[in-house]
């Protein structure tokens, strides 16, 4: 089983439409979490850390469910420019852990 | 441009060759972190130093793999004897300490073993 797993998509999304990635790990030690967005041939890029009460950021929501073990991001109102792949990312004692991604393509 | 800057931006080279990379981190980040990364996967970590202390190595790094990083800021990455399956996108990120893992990453280095 992988540390860190998400549904690799893709998701194919019209504009102004909603949208959730998911994401399950593996480590009870896992300490701090994060979703990366990453396009096509670029670095990843920090797109928010995820607390444990949740936390928003414009349409961005993220959830964390410890005793699930398992990261949610939400994106509200899309737009071609969240087209990307999205990195849920675990920390588990300074050993960051990548998921594979999701990838999402926000259409016209 | 105050980022994370890695040389070479491409890497071209025959199985057997060493290759080394370079990367200056933000300057002010004390940890530094190198990836690798394959098409349709995440990025994998290999390893991180605080400092110019290796604090963390992956199982996975074998020993052909050696990362340094003498006076705290820049960091080299030596592949000796590359392989075909070491061909794969190279990331540096860097961070600081406290953040729990709110790391920025360079460009990458993109190795090609033929």
């Amino acid at each position: 089983r992988k540390e860190v797993e998400q549904d690799p998509g893709p998701f194919n999304v019209p504009e102004g439409a909603t949208v959730a990635f998911n994401c399950t790990y593996s480590n009870s030690a896992s300490q701090s979490f994060f979703w990366y967005r990453q396009d096509c041939r670029k670095e990843p890029k920090l797109l928010m850390s995820v607390y444990s009460s949740g936390n928003e950021d414009g349409r961005f929501t993220a959830q964390l469910n410890r005793a699930s073990q398992y990261i949610s991001l939400l994106i509200r109102d899309s737009k071609l420019s969240d087209s990307a792949t999205y990195l849920c990312v675990v920390n588990v004692f300074n050993d960051m852990r990548f998921g594979a991604g999701t990838r999402l393509t926000v259409k016209p | 441009d105050t980022g994370v800057s890695q040389d070479p931006r491409h890497k071209i080279t025959k199985r057997g060759q060493n290759v080394t990379f370079r990367c200056d981190p933000i300057s002010e980040h004390n940890r530094l972190y190198w990836y690798r990364q394959t098409l349709g996967q995440g990025p994998e970590f290999l390893t991180y130093f605080q400092n110019e202390a290796q604090l963390e190595k992956s199982r996975l790094l074998s020993d052909r793999f050696s990362a340094e990083r003498p006076k705290g800021s820049f960091s080299t990455l030596e592949i000796q004897r590359t392989e075909q399956g070491d061909s794969a996108m190279y990331l540096c990120a860097s961070s600081l300490a406290w953040t729990g893992g709110e790391q920025y990453f360079g460009p990458g280095t993109r190795l090609t073993v033929t």
